[in-house]
């Protein structure tokens, strides 16, 4: 079974502040993918970045970055000088390649605030 | 380009009553999904569309739950018999993908069901 876990329920940072959001993930396949969400106020959900499990290079894109870690099967994502419009609910997701459907399982999201 | 649209936004139900949720994908994706999210959860998967054929139903958690596309573009969700457990937020996305590789997926706005 697929399982994504995200510890951090909420987290409050003042902006300009750096934050990292926690993503642990099970899974038995040997192939996956790994995706982060960001789901605004509006509702929303905004794809962030796709990962597969054979590429674990750290990605930079701005001000985010993500660090991929097979070993301790985590996905970290980080926010740098944080801004208030990056106040959001963040959902890491995983899910296996299929012929035949691709059930992605989320995690539970961390709400982040930013505050002025 | 016009996104992911779901109708209605908003719908309360009395308990008992049938609903039907519409959900029009952007033009010329091949797969749609349906997700329950219950408030303050992540996104989980209730069914999958690669063009007209249903090829996953394994989230939709009873036979109340039907869903279909007949044409393979737009999808409605149907409830039966709503129950209070059945008030969520049904969020509706689209891929441009199909097998193998999942490629992001964008999301509606959801329509918010409150079943009373």
């Amino acid at each position: 079974a697929q399982k994504v876990t995200q510890a951090q329920t909420e987290i409050s940072v003042v902006e300009k502040e750096d934050v990292t959001l926690d993503c642990v993930y099970e899974t038995r396949d040997t192939t996956y993918y790994l995706f982060w969400y960001k789901q605004p106020p509006s509702g929303e959900l905004v794809f962030l970045i796709r990962r597969n499990s054979f590429d674990e290079q750290n990605e930079i894109s701005g001000r985010y970055s993500w660090n991929f870690q097979k070993s301790t099967s985590s996905f970290n994502f980080t926010i740098t000088a944080s801004q208030v419009v990056d106040s959001a609910v963040y959902f890491c997701a995983l899910t296996p390649p299929s012929n035949y459907g691709q059930n992605f399982v989320f995690g539970p999201g961390t709400r982040l605030s930013v505050l002025p | 380009g016009a996104g992911v649209s779901q109708s209605p936004r908003y719908k309360v139900a009395k308990r008992g009553q049938d609903v039907a949720l519409r959900c029009d994908p952007i033009s010329g994706h091949v797969s749609l999904f349906w997700y329950q999210q219950a408030l303050g959860q992540g996104p989980e998967f209730l069914t999958y569309f690669q063009n007209e054929a249903q090829l996953d139903k394994s989230g939709l958690p009873s036979d109340r739950f039907f869903a279909e596309r007949p044409e393979g573009s737009v999808s409605t969700l149907k409830i039966q018999r709503t129950q209070q457990e059945d008030s969520a937020v049904y969020l509706c996305a689209s891929s441009p993908g199909t097998s193998g590789v999942p490629y992001e997926q964008y999301f509606g706005p959801g329509t918010r069901l409150t079943v009373t």
